[in-house]
């Protein structure tokens, strides 16, 4: 099993459209959990972070976290063109070291 | 506030040729570190400083690949031979200090291609 799973195949959502992407993990320990945004060519840049249960807003992403079911999801609210890109899950388990899922792409249809 | 330098960008290289890649972490970020990632894939981790100490080089593989943070500050992967698989982008990353939740700044990579 892996640590971190996103099973989930490209999105296409319209724009102005919610996207929404799962991810889940094995390590039940995990306490810090991050989504990053990877353009096509470009280094992951991390836009939201939670820890505890609940759904934390940042502007038009939230990110949704359940400890008990083992899974944090992230919505995009009125998405945008410029929201297109490989969305990254990372967790960090009791190791301490970062493990990223393999990502999942979104595309943003104008 | 300038962000994680790697160099270079590009690489392409004969299989059993050795490599080498730099990094310069963000002022002041006391834990750097090296991740490779495959195309589809998500960064796997290769290697973690806290200022000079590897404290976590399981994922390693160190019969082909070093590592070294002299000073704390900068820091070289190198390949010796690299293979055909190595192709990849290396990826380095800093962060203030490696406790969890800290946020790791990622640099621009660098692209191997192994012919």
């Amino acid at each position: 099993q892996k640590e971190v799973e996103q099973n989930s195949g490209p999105l296409s959502v319209p724009e102005g459209a919610i996207a929404s992407l799962n991810c889940t993990y094995s390590d039940r320990g995990s306490q810090s959990f991050f989504w990053y945004r990877q353009y096509s060519g470009k280094s992951p840049e991390l836009i939201m972070s939670i820890y505890s249960n609940g759904d934390k807003e940042d502007g038009r992403f939230t990110a949704q976290l359940n400890k008990a079911s083992q899974y944090v999801s992230l919505l995009i609210r009125d998405s945008q063109p410029s929201d297109s890109a490989t969305y990254l899950c990372a967790v960090r388990p009791g190791n301490n070291r970062l493990a990223f899922g393999k990502g999942n792409q979104v595309v943003v249809i104008p | 506030e300038a962000g994680v330098v790697q160099s270079p960008r590009y690489k392409i290289i004969e299989k059993k040729q050795p490599v080498a890649f730099w990094c310069n972490p963000i002022s002041g970020h006391n834990t750097l570190y090296w991740y490779l990632q495959n195309l589809g894939q998500g960064p796997e981790l290769l290697i973690r400083y806290e200022n000079e100490e590897a404290v976590d080089d399981s994922q390693l593989p160190k019969d082909r690949f070093s590592a070294e943070r002299l000073k704390g500050v900068d820091s070289t992967l190198k390949i010796q031979p690299a293979e055909l698989g190595d192709s990849a982008v290396y990826l380095c990353a800093s962060s203030l200090d490696g406790q969890g939740g800290e946020t790791q700044y990622f640099g621009p990579g660098t692209r191997l291609l192994v012919l």
